[in-house]
């Protein structure tokens, strides 16, 4: 069974620029995460898909990330403009809740962003 | 609000030999579960263990076990028979029972010597 599966794996832009992340989960999985971690620390998450429907995007800064999951599979995350602050490694997870209610995330390989 | 808190920044341990990684969460929600994963330096997160605040049994898959003790709020995980593809990072990880956001530690940087 393939894995979380993310593109690009580098990204390097200047500040002020577009920047789009992909992200497409585990077949079958209905959620969608996507994470940022910063150098040295946990990742944090950023928004929570259901399907095609955005359930928890209170950690997102919507003034420039913006997310869609349009048909319920794959998802794209942009950040426009980029910051320098936003230099990080983004990862997308997905999940699928089993048999007695455990829901493990399981993630993908993440997109490391440099903003220069 | 949930809070993981993992002291060690960075081990190192003798290949074959075990290590223990340290664990400690505060969360007010009376049911929850627990994860670690590794993280090599590919950047993938892995998943390794789990552990329900209500199993009565410590979690073990291959050779990694889960040392939970629920009233010290502690959930250690122990690599037996370490090898040096286990260097890596890893995390802890908590979630509560209403909420599916998983709150991470801040990790432990484990390297295998030879």
């Amino acid at each position: 069974e393939a894995g979380v599966v993310q593109s690009p794996r580098y990204k390097i832009i200047e500040k002020k620029q577009p920047v789009a992340f992909w992200c497409n989960p585990i077949s079958g999985h209905n959620t969608l995460y996507w994470y940022r971690q910063n150098l040295g620390q946990g990742p944090e998450l950023l928004i929570r898909y259901e399907n095609e429907e955005a359930v928890d995007d209170s950690q997102l800064p919507k003034d420039r990330f913006s997310a869609e999951r349009l048909k319920g599979v794959d998802s794209t995350l942009k950040i426009q403009p980029a910051e320098l602050g936003d230099s990080a490694v983004y990862l997308c997870a997905s999940s699928l809740r089993g048999s007695g209610g455990v829901e493990t995330q399981y993630f993908g390989p993440g997109t490391r962003l440099l903003v220069l | 609000a949930q809070k993981i808190t993992q002291t060690q920044p960075g081990m190192f341990v003798q290949e074959k030999e075990a290590v223990t990684l340290d664990c400690t969460y505060d969360t007010s929600d009376p049911s929850y579960g627990l994860f670690w994963y590794k993280q090599p330096s590919s950047g993938e997160m892995i998943f390794l263990i789990y552990q329900g605040s209500y199993d009565q049994q410590n979690a073990t898959e291959g050779r990694y076990s889960l040392n939970f003790q629920k009233a010290r709020k502690s959930a250690n995980l122990v690599i037996s028979a370490s090898q040096l593809g286990d260097s890596a990072m890893y995390f802890c990880a908590m979630r509560g029972s209403n909420d599916y956001k998983l709150s991470f530690g801040a990790g432990t940087t484990v390297t295998v010597r030879a």
